[in-house]
Order: C-alpha cells, then sequence, then structure tokens
C-alpha cells in the first residue's frame, strides 16, 4: 500500500537559508516517482519537482533539489536562499508505476513554512 | 499554454441540495483529469480521474459522482450534500498516460455546506 509521511508540521527559517523539508514513503513497487508540491495560501498547487525512483542523481530545478535516500525511502526538499515568497505549505506525493496507471497521487500531510524577512 | 479553469471560485450551499462544480482545460488536447479533495488544513485526497471524454473512474466514495461530457471538461456532481463535503476541490491534468507524469493543478473551488 502507499503511504506518505512528512512528519513536520510546520517549519521555519530567515530570507537567505537554506531551507530543508522531510518526507518518507512506503510502496512496493519498484517504479515510482516523488513529487513535491507547494500550496499557495489562495490554495493553489504548485508543482516545484520530481524524482524518479531508477535515478540516482539528486534532481535539481532552480532554487529547489532533492536529496533522494531509496534505501530509506526517504526523500527531503531542499529550497536554497528562501525568500519570504517561498512561505506556504509543501506537499510530498508518490505516484506508483504500475500495470493500469491511474495517475493516483497520493499525498503527506504537508509541511507549513514560513519564511521570515 | 495550457490553461485550467475552476467554476465556481466558492460556494456555499445547504445541506441535502444539489451541487455541480465544473473544470475545462485549454491548450491541450486528450489531456488526463483528475478531481481532488482537500479538507480545511488537511491533505489531498484524489476522488476520481479520467482519460478520455465519457469514461470516469471512481478512486474515493464520497457521495459524489464525476462526468466528462467533452475532451476539455470535467464535472464534479452530487445531488445531496452533506456537511463532510465542506473543503476545497482540486482539477488537475497531466499529458500522458501509461505514465506517473507530474499533475498541474487548477486554482480550486472552495465549498461550505451549511
Amino acid at each position: 500500500a502507499q503511504r506518505v509521511t512528512q512528519v513536520q508540521p510546520t517549519g521555519s527559517s530567515q530570507w537567505g537559508e537554506e531551507v530543508t523539508l522531510d518526507c518518507s514513503y512506503e510502496t512496493s513497487e519498484y517504479f515510482y516517482r516523488i513529487f513535491w508540491y507547494r500550496q499557495l495560501f489562495s490554495g493553489e498547487m504548485v508543482f516545484l519537482i520530481y524524482q524518479p525512483s531508477f535515478d540516482t542523481q539528486n534532481q535539481r530545478s532552480g532554487r529547489y533539489s532533492v536529496v533522494f535516500q531509496k534505501s530509506f525511502k526517504s526523500i527531503s526538499l531542499v529550497i536554497s536562499a528562501s525568500q519570504p515568497e517561498d512561505s506556504g505549505t509543501y506537499f510530498c506525493a508518490l505516484s506508483e508505476l504500475k500495470g493500469t496507471n491511474t495517475g493516483k497521487l497520493t499525498f503527506g500531510d504537508g509541511t507549513v513554512l514560513t519564511v521570515k524577512p | 499554454a495550457q490553461t485550467i479553469h475552476q467554476w465556481p471560485v466558492a460556494e456555499i450551499k445547504a445541506v441535502g441540495s444539489p451541487l455541480s462544480l465544473g473544470c475545462t482545460i485549454k491548450g491541450k488536447s486528450s489531456p488526463n483529469l483528475y478531481w481532488y479533495w482537500q479538507a480545511t488544513g488537511g491533505t489531498l485526497q484524489q476522488l476520481f480521474y479520467s482519460i478520455t471524454v465519457g469514461q470516469v473512474e471512481s478512486v474515493v466514495q464520497l457521495n459524489l459522482s464525476a462526468s466528462r461530457p467533452k475532451d476539455d471538461q470535467f464535472i464534479l456532481s452530487t445531488e445531496k450534500l452533506l456537511l463532510s463535503h465542506s473543503g476545497f476541490y482540486l482539477c488537475a491534468w497531466s499529458p500522458y498516460w501509461g505514465e506517473y507524469a507530474e499533475q498541474f493543478f487548477g486554482p480550486g473551488t472552495r465549498l461550505t455546506v451549511l
């Protein structure tokens, strides 16, 4: 069964600091992807980055990168040079590749990040 | 560029009344479409998905139904609202089928059931 856990309900940083948000997951599939989304205060979900299970290289996109520890089934989102505009709720989500892929995303509970000016 | 529009932006409805929420995707033919529900302060839960016109699959039973009358349109509805239907409804699309592609979300509809 799929399960995603984000143990940090909240996080904070100062402007310019690097922020790390943690996520762990459960899956019995070999092929899967982990996605990171940020939910704005309006409710809109913004896609940030994803990590494929078969790629040993940590993915990077702009100021976002991930630290993927496949053997521990954990992944962290790293935001470099955080800004107040980065404040919001960050969700980790798991999508497994199965024979009949439904595109199901299983989300964690989210981490509310506050970046102070 | 693809755009996704949801309507209405917000609704306040009475228990037992009907509901219809809509979602339209522009700029992408034959997208895969999804409905999600989020309780206040909670996580997102996938409700339905659709890979083609007229075909909708249910993921979670919440006394809701969905339809896809056009390639670019996805409708979420119920004939009788419950208090537990309150929350935030998000429509999403992804460009691929058979792969576990990223999904792109609309702005959402906030529903309050009284």
